[in-house]
């Protein structure tokens, strides 16, 4: 079966564009999360999503947002991109809403560098 | 506040010894918890998880222990290989947060031939 796929791979955007991740959870799953992770760091948790609801959200600005479609497929959108934006974007996916029960199973990333 | 750590952020052992990879947290209120491996240009890897009402727990070549008394969890591998060289993360689930996991920043693991 096929795990968290994740496209694109890698992206370059400049100072002020807007970029959008996408993500496709493993097959039965019905959550999905975000995650930043800055280089030589752990990732960072930006959203939630379950059924289609956010069910959470990390210390983020509002330039961040996601939503989950009926497949449960995730996009992720980053307005007004800024240097610090610079970092690989996770996506994790497990079958349901609670984190506290199971592990949540990772994609490879999408490696977003702004200049 | 949330904060999970690692004590060595880089560990270099020889192939065939056992590793011990050791992560600090201080939320309390954190019951289950999660090692994974990352390797370079790749996602973070499930290798095995723990709830707050064990203390011990084994799988293939890997055994998780948990010191809920010193807020302390470690991860052991055992029979060390190269194939294990990467980063290792250990996350909880954020002082009983149901939806998100907080990382620790990584323990870089090096098996010498």
């Amino acid at each position: 079966d096929a795990g968290v796929t994740q496209s694109p791979t890698h992206l370059i955007k400049t100072r002020g564009q807007q970029v959008t991740l996408r993500c496709s959870p493993i097959s039965g799953h019905k959550s999905v999360s975000w995650y930043q992770q800055v280089l030589g760091q752990g990732p960072q948790f930006i959203f939630q999503y379950y059924e289609k609801e956010e069910r959470g959200r990390g210390n983020f600005p509002d330039r961040f947002s996601a939503r989950q479609f009926p497949n449960y497929s995730s996009e992720l959108n980053v307005n007004a991109l800024l240097l610090g934006d610079s970092a690989l974007y996770l996506c994790a996916s497990s079958p349901a809403g609670d984190v506290g029960n199971q592990p949540q199973h990772f994609g490879d990333g999408t490696r977003l560098s702004i200049l | 506040g949330e904060n999970v750590g690692l004590h060595l952020p880089t560990l270099s052992v020889q192939e065939g010894d056992n590793s011990i990879i050791n992560c600090a947290y201080s939320n309390s209120a954190s019951d289950y918890f999660i090692w994974y491996k990352q390797e370079s240009g790749k996602g973070p890897q499930f290798i095995i998880d723990i709830r707050s009402n064990m203390d011990k727990r084994q799988g293939q070549r890997v055994t998780v222990l948990l010191n809920k008394t010193v807020k302390h969890l470690s991860l052991q591998i055992a029979a060390t290989q190269p194939g294990d060289s990467a980063v290792y993360f250990c996350a909880e689930n954020s002082g009983g947060s149901n939806y998100k996991l907080t990382f620790g920043k990584g323990t870089l693991l090096t098996v010498n031939p």
